[in-house]
């Protein structure tokens, strides 16, 4: 039971560049979500997805893209990256419900990007 | 959203006992009250919750004052392995359906 995993771990990219952040849990929770996470600062959300098939805006969409890819997978996309994305980027995954239960959320070890 | 309130930072010995108080004096009647914590280069783990009465587990404990408006996170014998930022988390913070991370408090634990 490996929980939530991330891929890539670190990733360092140029302005304008794209890529897909990877997230996926095996515990079969309806739940996902993506966080950002500045220096010294708490965690953000920027999209979240409470069952497969629906998404929905966090805190700090703008700049984002995710798909649902099935109930195990939740991705995050940037376009077209900017320096102001570099961050720590955390997938978290719970039962249902998230903040708004009682449920837990489950994180991933994070995704450390670079934008230059 | 309940806004909530935590020291920047704490010191504590080991195997001592740690009290690290948040309040949330805005909290609705249906909040949970969440804990987790974040250890240096990790993603942040669930600690506790609770919503009315005083909750225990393997880690910690939780003390919610009969008001709701306060709680203390209570780590019964501090390893080094505690130090961590601790983030006290009221369940409606999020807004859409996530959890609201203010800075927490960092916990430094002296060997």
């Amino acid at each position: 039971n490996a929980g939530v995993t991330q891929t890539p771990k670190f990733q360092v990219l140029k302005t304008g560049q794209s890529m897909t952040l990877q997230c996926a849990q095996d515990m079969n929770h309806n739940s996902m979500y993506w966080y950002r996470q500045d220096p010294g600062m708490g965690l953000r959300l920027i999209y979240y997805s409470a069952s497969e098939g629906t998404t929905d805006k966090g805190e700090v969409p703008n700049g984002y893209n995710v798909s649902r890819l099935n109930k195990r997978e939740f991705s995050l996309r940037l376009e077209s990256a900017a320096p102001s994305q570099t961050s720590v980027y955390f997938c978290a995954s719970s039962v249902s419900g998230g903040a708004r239960s009682s449920d837990t959320q489950y994180f991933g070890p994070g995704t450390r990007l670079t934008v230059l | 959203d309940a806004k909530t309130t935590q020291p920047n930072s704490m010191e504590s010995n080991e195997e001592e006992p740690v009290h690290l108080p948040c309040n949330h004096s805005t909290i609705s009647g249906t909040d949970y009250i969440h804990w987790y914590r974040q250890l240096p280069s990790q993603g942040p783990e669930y600690v506790i919750h609770g919503l009315t009465s005083n909750v225990n587990n393997r880690m910690a404990s939780l003390a919610i004052a009969e008001d709701r408006k306060s709680s203390t996170l209570i780590l019964h014998r501090a390893t080094l392995r505690d130090a961590a930022v601790y983030y006290c988390i009221p369940s409606s913070g999020g807004g859409a359906d996530g959890l609201t991370f203010g800075k927490g408090t960092h916990l430094i634990i002296q060997p």
